[in-house]
């Protein structure tokens, strides 16, 4: 069976520091990978997505960025983190072969505080 | 673009209420129509999806139906349990970004004994 991992669970950060949050999925190949965004009295916002090792999309013009440096594994980063850089920050996967109809599946999450 | 609108909570409901959460979608295409919850503390897990029109979802007790003719996929479950209280998104998929979520706000459940 497939499983998702995301750490650190929770994170508090001054302003200005920089971020790195690690997601990993294991069981399947191959799989497209997304950050999702959840902030404080906003829906669900897509960051970022990969189709593929290297190939990351940004939906959001922002200070973050992403990496996938292997296969199952997706990092988000920040140089420098804002105060509005705070929220719910969810991975999740999906098989990349069922195209509209695909389940994505979510990981746990990161809660992120900036202060 | 594509958008999802869906009603504002937080909704409560007495236990073995009636529910539901409406919910509209803006899209091009044909996409598949999806609910999520999110129960307190958790990451988002899949309820119901489906793929085309007059497709119903359901699971737990739950159910949606994909209805073209008024771009809605309203969530209803006829008896609701204090378990149930979580958040619940309504989503579809873009034509682009990867086949990504587009999700709706989210609507805050809180189910009272």
């Amino acid at each position: 069976s497939q499983t998702i991992h995301q750490w650190p669970a929770t994170l508090v950060q001054p302003v200005g520091s920089p971020l790195s949050l690690e997601c990993t999925v294991e069981g399947t190949s191959n799989p497209n990978l997304y950050w999702y965004r959840q902030a404080a009295g906003r829906g669900l916002q897509l960051l970022f997505y990969s189709v593929g090792i290297g190939q990351i999309s940004s939906e959001v013009p922002q200070n973050l960025s992403a990496s996938r440096p292997q296969d199952r594994q997706f990092i988000l980063s920040s140089k420098k983190l804002l105060l509005s850089d705070s929220g719910f920050y969810l991975c999740a996967w999906s098989r990349g072969t069922g195209g509209m109809e695909e389940t994505q599946y979510f990981g746990p999450g990161t809660r992120l505080l900036v202060l | 673009g594509d958008s999802v609108t869906q009603m504002e909570g937080p909704v409560t409901l007495s236990e073995e209420a009636f529910l539901t959460i409406n919910c509209t979608y803006t899209a091009t295409g044909y996409p598949s129509l999806f609910w999520y919850v999110q129960y307190p503390g958790e990451g988002l897990q899949l309820l119901l999806k489906a793929t085309k029109a007059d497709d119903k979802g359901s699971n737990k007790g739950f159910e949606a139906t994909y209805r073209k003719e008024t771009t809605s996929f309203h969530l209803e479950k006829g008896s609701v349990q204090v378990s149930d209280s979580a958040v619940y998104f309504c989503a579809l998929t873009s034509t682009n970004s990867g086949y990504a979520l587009n999700f709706g706000k989210g609507t805050s459940l809180l189910v009272t004994p």
